[in-house]
């Protein structure tokens, strides 16, 4: 079974500060990875996502993670974060294939501090 | 990309009432949906799948009797929380698509 775990619950940060979440995950086959964002009141957005290719993935808001096999792991990064990144973020794996369930981790709740 | 709706967004009913909650792929064929449960602070559960014209598949520890999951043609499937209790009151969530997802706005259970 797939699992995924994240090491931080609750990360507080200036802003301008550099962010780095942590994210590893247990499967022994082929995975996609996934990182999400929700803000506060609002649904699950996506952030970006790895299936094959290049390790380092660059998503949108300035994010980007970087996929290390023999890690098992999938850190998202942000070079300078913003108030407006004051979010939940959730590190995500599934089968790859079509139609795979998606098992999320538990969540790492950011607080950016003017 | 896909455009997934629940409705109801929210709902609030009494304990031991039966509540439907519905997800519909407005665009996209889905012969497989899957139910999510987001409890405050926490993470999304996966509930079940469901399976176009077969029966749902429930991951360990979620009552099928209690969680209906009907998934009638390919692009209805419904959840019905049958004899809610307000430990079930949640957020209730569900997700098509393939190696992309599409994840549905969300429903919100108030179990009084």
């Amino acid at each position: 079974a797939q699992s995924v775990s994240q090491h931080n619950h609750h990360v507080i940060l200036s802003e301008a500060a550099s962010l780095e979440l942590g994210c590893n995950y247990s499967y022994g086959g082929t995975v996609n990875l996934f990182w999400y964002v929700q803000y506060p009141g609002q649904h699950l957005q996506l952030l970006l996502k790895y299936f094959s290719g290049d390790p380092l993935v660059k998503g949108i808001k300035g994010f980007e993670a970087e996929f290390i096999k023999s890690k098992f792991s999938f850190n998202l990064r942000k070079p300078s974060v913003q108030w407006s990144d004051t979010a939940e973020y959730f590190c995500a794996v599934s089968n790859s294939g079509g139609y795979q369930k998606v098992t999320f981790g538990t969540g790492t709740k950011l607080q950016v501090i003017p | 990309g896909a455009v997934v709706s629940q409705h109801p967004s929210w709902v609030i009913c009494k304990s031991g009432t039966s509540v439907k909650i519905e997800c519909r792929s407005l665009d996209f064929q889905a012969t497989t949906m899957f139910w999510y449960r987001q409890f405050p602070k926490q993470s999304l559960m996966l509930m079940a799948t469901s399976n176009e014209g077969s029966k749902a598949t429930y991951e360990q520890g979620v009552e099928k009797d209690k969680f209906l999951i009907n998934h009638a043609s390919l692009t209805l499937s419904t959840l019905t929380v049958t004899s809610a209790h307000p430990e079930d009151s949640s957020f209730y969530i569900c997700m098509l698509g393939g190696e992309t997802q599409y994840f549905g706005p969300g429903t919100r259970l108030l179990v009084l």
